[in-house]
């Protein structure tokens, strides 16, 4: 059965303290690993798509990296503004496209 | 900017009633998807439609119907709705490469739904 495995479930941190995110997955021929991150009351906001083994993406303090297993959302100096719940879901090649959800990290950044 | 609109925001039942909620998306999108969403759940597909004219259950559909109106809009009916309903009801889009590799789904905000 394909799983997809977020931890730790909360995280929270200083303002300026680094850290990672790790979403682990059990799935049948990926296709594609997608983060999103979720504000309260909002719907999940996309951040980036891994496709492949040893890829990585950034976006401002955010850097997403995947391996075979696993992927890591990896925060560099987080401020208040990066408080909110990120969510990793994977597109595996017998879903037609479909998505399975993890339950998410909700993160909070502290000043 | 739309993106994907969702009506209505916040919506309360009693046991039995029915419902539909709305969906639109303005990106020219070929795929849509119900989701609910339940505190310590993640999000769970209830029906999707690969393409207008077509839909197809997901992993929770009981309960449920769907309507692919047109290319823009995908609706979700509840019959007669249970307590076990409430929830938070996230309608997305997508657009698909070939070979079956979707591009990202872009998410509404979602129908706060209670039901007494």
């Amino acid at each position: 059965e394909d799983q997809v495995t977020q931890s730790p479930e909360a995280l929270r941190l200083q303002e300026g303290e680094s850290s990672s995110l790790n979403c682990s997955y059990t799935v049948s021929g990926l296709r594609g690993l997608f983060w999103y991150r979720q504000d309260p009351g909002k719907g999940p906001e996309f951040l980036f798509t891994l496709y492949s083994a040893g890829e990585e993406k950034e976006k401002e303090r955010l850097k997403a990296t995947l391996t075979k297993k696993e992927s890591f959302l990896h925060i560099t100096a987080p401020k208040p503004e990066d408080s909110a719940t990120y969510l990793c879901a994977v597109q595996t090649g017998g879903s037609q496209g479909n998505l399975i959800f993890g339950k998410g990290t909700k993160l909070s950044v502290k000043p | 900017n739309a993106g994907v609109t969702q009506t209505p925001k916040f919506q309360v039942l009693k046991t039995g009633q029915s419902m539909t909620l709305q969906c639109a998306q303005d990106m020219n999108h070929n795929s849509m998807y119900w989701y609910r969403q339940d505190p310590g759940m993640g999000l769970r597909l209830i029906y999707y439609s690969a393409s207008e004219g077509t839909t197809d259950k997901g992993e929770v559909p009981n309960g449920y119907n769907v309507s692919r109106l047109n290319k823009r809009e995908f609706s979700l009916r509840l019959e007669s709705a249970a307590p076990s309903q409430t929830s938070v009801y996230f309608c997305a889009s997508s657009e698909v490469w070939g070979g079956g590799f979707n591009q990202p789904q872009h998410f509404g905000d979602g129908t706060r739904l209670s039901i007494l």
